[in-house]
């Protein structure tokens, strides 16, 4: 995966516009994926999930779309706000294996401006 | 705040000591979930417990180890500590029935080996 930290692929999106964060998976048998935001200083905090029987499934403000043909995987962040300024992160469990370990992608960084 | 408490919140020690990181799951959560976070290799899974039984183990190395107590609170020890470990470790929880693959992260504990 990509590294994080200094050399995180970075999204600018200005206030009030919709956000789109993309993740490709590895996994082509992963059953279960999630969504997480990093605040700086917090750990990863959920947001969204969908099961691999879905292509789609919409919260607040936010929509995750599933392509399992390419194995992607986005999030759509409506109306964004400087509060959804941190890194996010996909993570797909690796399905039918003991335990429920994810496994993350590397993590784009967004940066919502004024 | 997820319920997922972590202790303590700053480590700095030396290269060849031992650490122990302390985790207390989200009330009735049976599962718990050891991941480092570097700037390198960002967030890998080391391993999980299920009701004091180790479930799923990931690339967690043979200086570390990690234990869950009846009361369910868990503790990874790091020993023999190189630079290289120096990195946020976070523990995660999830549902009492073990399938349930939405975590709640703690706050992590940021670990600094000089």
């Amino acid at each position: 995966g990509e590294s994080v930290g200094l050399h995180l692929p970075t999204l600018s999106v200005q206030e009030g516009d919709n956000s789109i964060i993309n993740c490709a998976y590895s996994n082509s048998a992963s059953d279960y994926f999630i969504w997480y935001k990093q605040e700086s200083g917090k750990g990863p905090q959920f947001i969204i999930d969908i099961r691999s029987n879905m292509d789609k499934r919409q919260g607040q403000r936010v929509t995750v779309l599933l392509n399992k043909t390419v194995k992607h995987l986005s999030l759509q962040i409506a109306a964004t706000q400087p509060g959804d300024s941190a890194v996010y992160f996909c993570a797909e469990n690796p399905a039918k294996a003991a335990g429920n370990k994810l496994t993350f992608g590397g993590g784009t960084r967004v940066l919502v401006k004024p | 705040d997820s319920g997922v408490t972590q202790t303590p919140k700053h480590l700095i020690t030396a290269t060849g000591q031992r650490v122990t990181l302390r985790c207390s799951p989200r009330s009735g959560d049976l599962s718990v979930y050891w991941y480092q976070q570097s700037l390198d290799q960002g967030l890998q899974f080391l391993i999980q417990y299920y009701n004091g039984e180790e479930r799923a183990k990931g690339n967690i190395l043979e200086r570390f180890s990690a234990q869950q107590f009846p009361d369910l609170h868990s503790e990874l020890n790091l020993s023999s500590l190189e630079l290289g470990d120096s990195a946020l470790y976070f523990c995660a929880s999830s549902g009492a029935g073990g399938i349930s693959y939405e975590q709640y992260f703690g706050p992590g504990t940021r670990l600094t080996v000089t």
